[in-house]
């Protein structure tokens, strides 16, 4: 199977701090990648798609210039947090389909739990 | 706009047979998918539909009706290690790399 990772597993930050998550495709190569937030019992909501040499697409209600997406290269998309606030406090999630195996499903990454204090 | 229903959570014994519902309103079909997700953890894909019928994959098994916007996820045997949240998605856009909605969750306790 493919591989994705994240980094850093947890952060914690200070409010009107930025934050940085990496998340990387470590054996395939992945032009676009999807950064989900998931709050305590609920499901996965998406923020973003992300596209490598291009700009990222948000879903309605995200803010872009709160919620800045870089896809740099073909294995590694970043999510910054600017200004972060206790609100923002989440487990932040990304994924990547593997165009190149042919098969349909998303992998993801372990997830980012972020705590803003 | 897009409306995927799931039981919030369901409750069975260890050994038995439990099924999972998926009903789901969307603009626009390109296949369901059905995740597992233990606490604190990322889901982990465990089946794929896009054409009606039974799909399945050792204890698992995954069906699909697209005239009726239903799937559901059958566990058999269970496991206490099968105590997850299961996430129904349905991929919408008309590229296979596209974006998935995903369903609130059911949460599955399995007991002794």
């Amino acid at each position: 199977g493919a591989v994705v990772s994240q980094h850093p597993s947890w952060v914690i930050c200070k409010s009107g701090t930025s934050v940085k998550i990496e998340c990387r495709s470590l054996d395939f190569q992945a032009t676009t990648m999807f950064w989900y937030r998931q709050f305590p019992k609920q499901s996965l909501m998406l923020m973003a798609t992300s596209n490598e040499g291009s700009k990222a697409t948000y879903e309605q209600g995200v803010e872009k210039d709160k919620f800045l997406i870089n896809h740099a290269s073909l294995t590694l998309s970043t999510l910054t947090v600017t200004s972060a606030h206790p609100e923002d406090s989440s487990f932040y999630i990304c994924s990547a389909p593997n165009r190149g195996s042919g098969r349909p499903e998303q992998y993801f990454g372990p997830g980012t739990r972020l705590t803003v204090t | 706009g897009q409306n995927i229903d799931q039981p919030t959570e369901m409750t069975a014994t260890e050994g038995a047979i439990v099924q999972i519902n998926c009903t789901y309103q969307t603009s626009g079909f390109n296949g369901l998918f059905w995740y597992q997700q233990h606490a604190g953890e990322a889901p982990t894909f465990l089946s794929y539909n896009v054409l009606d019928g039974l799909e399945e994959k050792g204890r698992f098994s995954s069906f699909l009706s697209r005239s009726k916007g239903y799937s559901y996820l059958l566990l058999k045997e269970l496991q206490m290690k099968d105590s997850a949240s299961y996430l129904c998605a349905v991929r919408t856009s008309k590229s296979n790399a596209g974006k998935s909605t995903f369903g609130d969750g059911t949460t599955l306790t399995v007991k002794p």
